[in-house]
């Protein structure tokens, strides 16, 4: 089956420091990532899209130079939170899709906590 | 623009008991629905989705959800739960023209159930 593992599950930084977390797809090739934030309310944004091969595209209020991503082959991306504050606080979720198919599969989630 | 509304932000049902949690939408064009779960502290699980043919789609766990046009829903519905259904259930729509992954996710609804 298709498999999303990401890495670290959580992390506590300090303000201002930065995190970067991973995203590997298992079973399937993921041609495109999709990178969201879920919010301690509990609400989604979308930060990015990547496909291989093609520019990051970045949702509005989320910048390359915050949120850099790099997507370089079809099972492996990472994304970077940098100078963390406390309004990035969340848990950053990574969704992959394969050639096949319409289905976004998750993985359990990189928790950024900020003190 | 695209919303997804879920009426319920909390249901609670005992052990065995039948359920269905709701989720209506918005959107005059050809759409993608899916259901998702995300147990507590985790990711999101994919459950089941629906883009064409039966409107009436079965999904893991015994979830099955059932699209309806004429009242623009997709609602998920289980005969008989367990206490290990006890998680939050997102709804989430994409426009076909759209990014694969870009998700509209409703604000959840978090099923509580008794043992």
């Amino acid at each position: 089956g298709a498999l999303v593992y990401q890495y670290p599950r959580r992390t506590i930084c300090k303000s201002g420091t930065s995190m970067r977390m991973e995203c590997q797809a298992v079973g399937f090739q993921a041609t495109s990532v999709a990178w969201y934030r879920q919010s301690p309310q509990k609400t989604f944004e979308l930060i990015a899209l990547s496909t291989v091969n093609s520019a990051i595209k970045y949702e509005q209020n989320f910048t390359q130079e915050k949120f850099p991503i790099s997507h370089p082959n079809l099972s492996f991306s990472s994304m970077t939170v940098l100078n963390a504050y406390l309004e990035d606080r969340g848990l950053y979720l990574c969704g992959a899709r394969g050639d096949s198919g319409n289905t976004l599969y998750f993985g359990e989630g990189s928790r950024l906590i900020v003190v | 623009t695209q919303t997804v509304s879920q009426s319920d932000a909390h249901v609670t049902v005992f052990e065995g008991d039948s359920v269905e949690l709701r989720c209506n939408y918005s959107y005059g064009g050809s759409i993608y629905l899916s259901w998702y779960i995300q147990h507590h502290g985790r990711g999101l699980q994919f459950l089941l989705k629906y883009y064409s043919g039966n409107p009436v789609v079965q999904g893991v766990n015994g979830f099955e959800a059932e699209f309806s046009k004429s009242d623009s829903s997709f609602h998920l519905r289980k005969a008989s739960v367990h206490w290990s259904d006890s998680a939050v259930y997102f709804c989430a729509v994409r426009d076909r023209g759209s990014a694969l992954g870009r998700l509209h996710f409703g604000a959840g609804t978090q099923l509580i159930v008794i043992p």
